[in-house]
């Protein structure tokens, strides 16, 4: 069974310095990996993807991830926080097309003006 | 906007109670999810249809049921509600299993 697990619950940036969402997953087989974020009393919104290809994936407002096979991590980054960028990330990882998604507990990112 | 409509986008009822979640998918999207959202659980996968036909499942209690119709919309039939129901439930579609697009979510209130 596939799993995804968030270490922290809370992470806390000055705004305009660069932020780490941790993420590290199980799968068996090559895993699908996806980041979500879920501002206050909206739905999950999708970021970025890794499927396949480069470890480093771009995705939309200026985030990007590092999938990293040897150490099963898919750790969210960006260089230069914003305040707006406060929200609910979730990674998720799918064992192949069309499966569920499984969601880690979820980070709680605070941008700090 | 995701392109996926759940209603109502909030419900409040009382526990014994039955309700049912609509969610419409995104056009020409086959497979629909839905999830329950609760500040203790996180995101729990409830069960998965494919054009039509149930896929997956998860942690669906017996008291929940779900079903895909022909045009794809989904249901999602809660009965005998408790107070531990209350929660955010999640619906998402998907095409050739990608991304997974969610909708808003329809906020439950049992009292």
């Amino acid at each position: 069974a596939q799993s995804v697990a968030q270490p922290e619950d809370q992470v806390n940036v000055a705004e305009g310095n660069p932020l780490t969402v941790k993420c590290t997953y199980s799968v068996s087989g090559n895993p699908y990996l996806f980041w979500y974020v879920q501002y206050p009393n909206r739905g999950l919104q999708f970021l970025l993807k890794y499927i396949t290809g480069d470890n480093l994936v771009k995705g939309s407002y200026g985030f990007e991830a590092e999938f990293n096979k040897s150490q099963t991590s898919f750790h969210l980054k960006k260089p230069s926080a914003l305040v707006s960028d406060s929200a609910l990330y979730f990674c998720a990882v799918r064992r192949s097309g069309n499966t569920p998604l499984v969601f880690g507990k979820g980070t709680r990112l605070s941008v700090i003006a | 906007d995701s392109g996926v409509t759940q209603t109502p986008k909030h419900l409040i009822t009382a526990t014994g109670q039955r309700v049912t979640l609509r969610c419409s998918p995104r056009s020409g999207d086959l497979s629909v999810y839905w999830y329950q959202q609760s500040l203790d659980q996180g995101l729990q996968f409830l069960i998965q249809y494919y054009n039509g036909e149930e896929r997956a499942k998860g942690n669906i209690l017996e008291r929940f049921s779900a079903q895909q119709f022909p045009d794809l919309h989904s249901e999602l039939n809660l009965s005998s509600l408790e107070l531990g129901d209350s929660a955010l439930y999640f619906c998402a579609s998907s095409a050739g299993g990608m991304s997974a697009f969610f909708g808003q979510g329809t906020r439950l209130t049992v009292v």
